[in-house]
């Protein structure tokens, strides 16, 4: 079964409008974080956003927000705004570990590729 | 404060060739890692470490070896380079709420 699973091959938004990025994951771990990245087409992984199983709040960072509904165990990830900067492949990724320690192994999701347009 | 560097950032094999892809960090981080990336898909981990000395595989570690003797260093080698392994390949460090990734090496076997 695939543990990170993203709905979306791919999305295309209006200039300034906001987007949401489908993410869900399958776990039985308690302790968990998830994560999204973003890959433009220069090829590398930028770090956006990282939520934890036992954050209260939805994590945020500047324009990007992480819907978190964990009995849905979807993570979903909105950008507000969207720029024409924002075009690029978006990864959603899970750790499954205790927090509080540094031990983690990635599982990626299959990507979304948002294109923005004028 | 560099981040994460990788070397080479392109490299061109034959196939059964040996090579070791080299990864450093310069921010003291205990845990590094290692993917693919194969086109279209997300990334696949290969190794991971979670201090010096202490290796683990990961979903495809299949043909790569690692060893970690410091905390900055993490190299891949490849050991009998195959077609399949024709990919562009990550290393990783991070902490619990991040995970900073290197600019990547691309590798190409004939």
């Amino acid at each position: 079964a695939q543990k990170i699973t993203q709905t979306q091959p791919g999305m295309f938004v209006q200039e300034k409008e906001a987007v949401t990025l489908d993410c869900t994951y399958d776990t039985s771990d308690p302790s968990y974080g998830l994560f999204w990245y973003k890959q433009p087409s220069s090829g590398e992984m930028i770090f956006l956003i990282y939520q934890g199983s036992y954050d209260q709040q939805n994590a945020t960072e500047g324009r990007y927000s992480l819907n978190f509904q964990k009995a849905r165990k979807s993570a979903n990830l909105v950008i507000s705004a969207s720029q024409l900067g924002d075009s690029a492949m978006y990864f959603c990724a899970m750790r499954e570990g205790p927090q509080g320690t540094s031990y983690g192994k990635l599982t990626f999701g299959q990507g979304t590729i948002l294109t923005v347009h004028p | 404060n560099a981040g994460v560097t990788q070397t080479p950032k392109f490299q061109v094999l034959k196939t059964g060739q040996s090579m070791t892809l080299q990864c450093a960090q310069d921010m003291n981080h205990e845990y590094m890692s290692w993917y693919r990336q194969d086109p279209g898909m997300g990334l696949r981990l290969i190794h991971y470490s979670v201090g010096a000395g202490i290796t683990d595989q990961g979903e495809v570690p299949n043909g790569y070896n690692v060893s970690r003797s410091t905390t900055e260093d993490f190299p891949l080698r490849l050991l009998s380079a195959a077609p399949s392994q024709t990919s562009v390949y990550f290393c990783a460090s991070g902490k619990i709420y991040e995970q900073f990734f290197g600019p990547g090496t691309r590798l190409t076997v004939l």
